[in-house]
C-alpha cells in the first residue's frame, strides 16, 4: 500500500532533550516536506527536499533540522526542543515539487 | 505573501444538507487541490483541478477551478456523518503549494 509513515504518533518530552521524528515513503517520490499544524494557523511548511541531499527552508524553519540521505527517508530533528514547538507535525511527499502531496498520519509533540 | 482565503472557518449543518465552501486569492494559481482531514489523521487528497473552468466530481463531492484562476469551490451533496472533518484548499503557484486555513465541518444529527 502506498503510504507515508511517521513515527512516533505521539511524543511527550522536556525542553532541551534532542528528538527525531522519522518519516518514510514507499512511493519513490522525489519531493518530501514537513509541516506543523497549529489551531488558527493552518499548515505551515518547516523544511522541504526536492531530492536526495537537497533540502531547503520552508516558512518556519527555526529550531528544526532535516536530512535527506536516502530518497525514502526524511527525518525531522529538534536539537533543543522548546514549548513553542508543541504542535501536530505532518510529513508529506509527492512525485515532484508542486504535485499533489500525500500526507502521513501525523506526530503530536508536546514539549514541557 | 501569497495567501488563500478559505471560508467559512466553521460550519454546522444538518445531516442530509448540501454544503458549499470556497477559496479565494489575489494571486493566480496553476492547480487547485482539495483535501480532507479526519480527526487524528493526516489530510487526504479529495480532488485535484488542473485547468481554469474545470469542474470535477468525486462521488458526492464536486469542485471547480475558477475561470479567473484565483478561486475554487467545493460542494458536498447530501451530507452524512462521516463527512465531519476539516477541509483544506491548496493552490500551486510556481511549484509551491499554499494551503488555506481550513473549513471545519460539523454535522448535527
Amino acid at each position: 500500500e502506498a503510504q507515508v509513515t511517521q513515527n512516533p504518533r505521539y511524543l511527550i518530552t522536556v525542553t532541551g532533550k534532542k528528538l527525531t521524528v522519522t518519516c518514510s515513503q514507499n512511493m519513490n517520490h522525489e519531493y518530501m516536506s514537513w509541516y506543523r499544524q497549529d489551531p488558527g494557523l493552518g499548515l505551515r511548511q518547516i523544511y522541504y527536499s526536492m531530492n536526495v541531499e537537497v533540502t531547503d527552508k520552508g516558512d518556519v524553519p527555526e529550531g528544526y533540522k532535516v536530512s535527506r540521505k536516502e530518497k525514502r527517508n526524511f527525518p525531522l530533528i529538534l536539537e533543543s526542543p522548546s514549548p513553542n514547538q508543541t504542535s501536530l507535525y505532518f510529513c508529506a511527499s509527492s512525485f515532484r515539487q508542486g504535485s499533489p502531496l500525500h500526507f502521513g498520519n501525523g506526530t503530536r509533540l508536546t514539549v514541557t | 505573501g501569497q495567501q488563500l482565503n478559505q471560508s467559512p472557518q466553521s460550519m454546522f449543518i444538518q445531516e442530509g444538507e448540501d454544503v458549499s465552501m470556497n477559496c479565494t486569492s489575489s494571486s493566480i494559481f496553476n492547480t487547485w487541490l482539495w483535501y480532507k482531514q479526519d480527526p487524528g489523521e493526516g489530510p487526504v487528497l479529495l480532488i485535484a483541478l488542473y485547468k481554469a473552468g474545470e469542474l470535477t466530481s468525486n462521488g458526492r463531492l464536486t469542485a471547480q477551478f475558477g475561470i479567473t484562476r484565483k478561486d475554487s469551490f467545493l460542494n458536498i451533496s447530501a451530507s452524512i456523518p462521516s463527512d465531519v472533518g476539516i477541509y483544506f484548499c491548496a493552490g500551486n503557484r510556481d511549484d509551491k503549494i499554499i494551503f488555506g486555513k481550513g473549513t471545519r465541518l460539523h454535522i448535527l444529527p
